[in-house]
């Protein structure tokens, strides 16, 4: 398997414009996670979803995040609009149930 | 949010120099993981406690479960340049297979 696959790699763009990261999870796998990692507070989870559903967004900033999975194979984490202090990496993740967490690269957000 | 602290935050080592990072929490966790991250890529899992007081060996690299499950230590003997990275533990609240990662220990072992 590939494993989990995120896109773009890296992403830079200005203050108030929409930003669409994407992620494919493992095949078979039924939750995948959202988490933002920057230094000053570590590895945040911002969302997760079991089988395509979310379960919980309490991690989410606020209302200019938004998250969706359309199904099994495919979801995506939106900002609008971007601000400086969402500069970060985004990590998506998956698992199976009872198993471990499996993460992408990464997407490293710039946003100036 | 549980939260878990690891320490120490950062530590530099020797080659070849034994050294245990340690995970603890004031709450009880169904399971624990350790992750290793290295630059430009996402942690990786390295192993998953679950039993109080389980001990799991991987190679260089020892894991243990407090007896209470709130904490866990990673002890690492002879250490290598290939160890350096970002170690991570994670705890699992319930069954609900939702992690809380700990705010981990950056490790460099200088050859």
């Amino acid at each position: 398997d590939a494993g989990v696959i995120q896109s773009p790699r890296h992403e830079v763009t200005e203050m108030g414009q929409e930003v669409t990261l994407r992620c494919k999870p493992i095949s078979g796998h039924d939750y995948l996670f959202w988490y933002r990692q920057t230094m000053m507070r570590g590895l945040e989870l911002l969302i997760y979803f079991n089988n395509n559903v979310p379960i919980d967004d309490s991690g989410m900033p606020e209302d200019r995040f938004s998250a969706k999975m359309p199904n099994a194979s495919f979801s995506t984490l939106k900002i609008q609009p971007s601000e400086p202090r969402d500069s970060a990496v985004y990590f998506c993740a998956s698992s199976y149930t009872g198993t471990g967490v499996h993460f992408g690269n990464g997407t490293r957000l710039t946003v100036t | 949010t549980q939260l878990l602290e690891q320490s120490p935050q950062f530590l530099s080592i020797q080659e070849g120099e034994n050294l245990t990072v340690y995970c603890n929490s004031s709450s009880v966790f169904s399971s624990l993981q350790w992750y290793r991250q290295e630059p430009g890529e996402g942690p990786v899992l390295l192993v998953t406690v679950v039993t109080g007081g389980e001990v799991k060996k991987l190679k260089r690299l020892t894991f243990q479960f407090g007896d209470a499950r709130k904490d866990s230590s990673l002890h690492i003997t002879a250490a290598q340049p290939g160890d350096t990275g970002l170690y991570l533990c994670a705890g699992e609240e319930g069954t609900g297979n939702q992690f809380y990662f700990g705010t981990g220990t950056s490790l460099t072992v200088i050859p």
